[in-house]
């Protein structure tokens, strides 16, 4: 079985800030990707960004960054230059090959103007 | 393009009722899926389907039902509604491969008095 876990229930940025969102995970699969969305109040749930485990090359999107470090099955987001705008819940998530998408139990992200 | 369509928005029921959750894609997606979020629970697989014809259970499926008649559809019925099952519900769809991002509805609200 697969597992997410994200420790930190709610964190809190100041605008223009930087924050880093953590999450660890664990899987028996080689091939697996990993993912943060993006919750805001209005419900919908929004693809942030997304890591394939094979590419040591963390991925970017703008002001959302990713530490992926495989060897210690971490998968952390970084937002830079923090916006009211990201106040929201972000999930981590994990799919492999062989396995359905397993999400954290999400941490609430406010960002403070 | 509507993407994933989920109604209603919301819903109250009484103990021992029964609904259906409709979920609509227009991608032709083939993976569709369910799941609840519970505060501190993030999003939980219900049930699943892997094409027209085809359904599986996820993490929590009891007290939930699927039917996968055409690629476009897959309603949830929860036959006899307890108050346990008072979360918000999501359907989504994904494209072919197993890393690509779900497609999320706008989720619905369930509440069971």
């Amino acid at each position: 079985a697969q597992t997410v876990t994200q420790s930190q229930p709610e964190m809190s940025v100041q605008e223009a800030e930087t924050v880093t969102l953590s999450c660890t995970y664990d899987t028996s699969e080689n091939n697996y990707y990993l993912f943060w969305y993006k919750q805001p109040p209005s419900r919908q749930m929004i693809l942030v960004i997304r890591q394939e485990a094979y590419k040591q090359q963390n991925a970017t999107e703008n002001r959302f960054s990713v530490n992926f470090q495989k060897a210690a099955k971490s998968f952390s987001l970084k937002i830079s230059d923090s916006q009211l705008g990201d106040t929201a819940m972000y999930f981590c998530a994990l799919t492999g090959a062989n396995s359905k998408l397993t999400f954290g139990k999400g941490i609430t992200l406010s960002v403070r103007p | 393009n509507a993407g994933v369509t989920q109604t209603p928005k919301f819903q109250v029921l009484k103990t021992g009722q029964s609904m259906t959750l409709q979920c609509a894609q227009d991608m032709n997606h083939e993976y569709m899926s369910w799941y609840r979020q519970d505060p501190g629970m993030g999003l939980r697989l219900i049930h699943y389907s892997v094409g027209a014809g085809i359904t599986d259970q996820g993490e929590v499926p009891n007290g939930y039902n699927v039917s996968r008649s055409t690629t476009e559809d897959f309603p949830l019925r929860l036959l006899s509604a307890a108050p346990s099952q008072t979360s918000v519900y999501f359907c989504a769809s994904q494209g072919e491969t197993y890393n690509s991002p779900l497609h999320f509805g706008n989720g619905t609200r369930l509440t069971v008095t």
